[in-house]
């Protein structure tokens, strides 16, 4: 079983669609991410979640509402989007602590396309 | 703010060549570093990185990066590449202390040429 998986790989979903993004992660980690990877921009940080609790949001659209229901679990609740809003979504978990330079662990990423 | 830059957005290589991926990043205080690689229809892997001691890093597959904090660098290089080294490489920098935040550049896609 791979470390961190994501539901579904593919998404195809209409402007006025609402939709989930699925994350678990078996580590036993403690920090969980949601990035997004657009083509030939750098990988976008949207939202950080540390012992469950939101401690990032880098000014995402509120069309994209992230819910951490406990450490293993991450969902992206989607709703209303815009096509500019196709892209990969991974999932990421790391053991967070009073340091950084901890390894991320990514999931193989949600290709979503919004048509 | 910390950034990163990767200059070359793609590096055709001929199979058992050297290669050498640049990265280069800016920091107002010390950095950890990090190369990564995605696979076709992947995510990303952690490859090697730098928190402190040795400059000269070694990682999975070969690959090796060394740490020059006068040119404010972090290359990658692996003597001989192999087919299934085809893929994008993302360099990335943190700064300590705090939660983990990860700043990644835009990626360099590798292309092994049998």
């Amino acid at each position: 079983e791979t470390g961190v998986t994501q539901t579904p790989r593919h998404l195809v979903m209409g402007m006025t669609n609402k939709k989930s993004l699925k994350c678990e992660q078996h580590l036993g980690h403690n920090a969980m991410y949601w990035y997004k990877q657009s083509a030939k921009k750098p990988l976008e940080l949207m939202f950080v979640y540390s012992l469950e609790e939101r401690v990032e949001n880098n000014s995402v659209p509120s069309r994209f509402s992230p819910e951490c229901p406990n450490s293993s679990h991450l969902f992206l609740h989607l709703h209303t989007l815009q096509p500019e809003d196709s892209a990969l979504y991974l999932c990421a978990s790391s053991q967070d602590g009073a340091t950084s330079g901890n390894t991320i662990y990514f999931g193989e990423g949600s290709w979503l396309t919004v048509v | 703010a910390q950034s990163v830059t990767q200059l070359d957005s793609q590096v055709p290589v001929f199979e058992e060549a050297p290669v050498e991926l640049r990265c280069n990043y800016s920091s107002s205080v010390s950095v950890y570093l990090f190369w990564y690689v995605q696979y076709p229809n992947q995510g990303l892997q952690l490859l090697l990185k730098y928190l402190s001691g040795s400059t000269l890093v070694k990682g999975i597959n070969g690959f090796e990066a060394e740490f020059n904090k006068s040119q404010t660098s972090f290359h990658l290089r692996k003597p001989s590449v192999h087919i299934s080294d085809t893929a994008e490489y993302f360099c990335a920098v943190s700064e300590p202390g705090g939660y983990q935040k990860v700043t990644f550049g835009t990626g360099t896609k590798l292309q092994v040429i049998p």
